[in-house]
């Protein structure tokens, strides 16, 4: 009964560096999502999107590219790293009834 | 875009006391409600929900929350607090659109001490 798998859990990367993150959901949801969370600020959406082969902005997009190629996965990347997107990134999948999320995966930008 | 106030930050309460945790919303047509408890180092468990009908909506662990269309709020609360329910607590909102996006408020912690 996985749900919503993350990975990876924990990244650290440099300045300028790229990276992507993978979120898999299987749950046969249509809509998925990337948040980031920082302390004292709740989730804030990054990106989202309504099926595959679509995405949308969110209340934070600058510096992050999604892609949605598969229903089932959900791909977050940066292409230039800044310390300011040290965070905490959560994927979620999403019926009426609410977003299911994964565990999380810890970014520290240095 | 909505917006959610969750009103305190900090929550410390003793073990079998009660508890209420309070969120606000901007006001809308029409909302659907949402309350998810993080425990540390984990995602975020969907604790209960409003999507229409009665305004008292139980959750799971004990949890209800009620919704106030007039005051634009939908609190929590527990009667009897254990050790193990100290966690982020937090309130989202969804706007009724077909996107079912969420924004959520900036999380209350609580702590339950014995």
């Amino acid at each position: 009964n996985a749900g919503v798998t993350q990975t990876p859990k924990f990244r650290v990367l440099k300045t300028g560096q790229s990276m992507t993150l993978l979120c898999a959901q299987d749950m046969n949801h249509e809509y998925m999502y990337w948040y980031r969370q920082d302390p004292g600020m709740g989730l804030r959406l990054i990106h989202y999107s309504v099926g595959e082969g679509t995405t949308a902005k969110g209340e934070v997009p600058d510096g992050y590219n999604v892609s949605r190629l598969k229903k089932q996965n959900f791909l977050l990347g940066l292409e230039s790293a800044a310390p300011s997107q040290t965070s905490v990134y959560f994927c979620a999948s999403s019926t009426a009834g609410g977003l299911h999320f994964g565990n999380g995966t810890r970014l520290t930008v240095t | 875009a909505q917006s959610v106030t969750q009103l305190d930050s900090q929550v410390p309460v003793f073990e079998e006391a009660p508890v209420e945790l309070r969120c606000n919303y901007s006001s809308s047509v029409s909302v659907y409600l949402f309350w998810y408890v993080q425990y540390p180092n984990q995602g975020l468990q969907l604790l209960l929900k409003y999507l229409s009908g009665s305004t008292l909506v139980k959750g799971i662990n004990g949890f209800e929350a009620e919704f106030n269309k007039s005051q634009t709020s939908f609190h929590l609360r527990k009667p009897s607090v254990h050790i193990s329910d100290t966690a982020e607590y937090f309130c989202a909102v969804s706007d009724g659109s077909n996107d079912y996006k969420l924004s959520f408020g900036a999380g209350t912690t609580v702590t339950v001490r014995a």
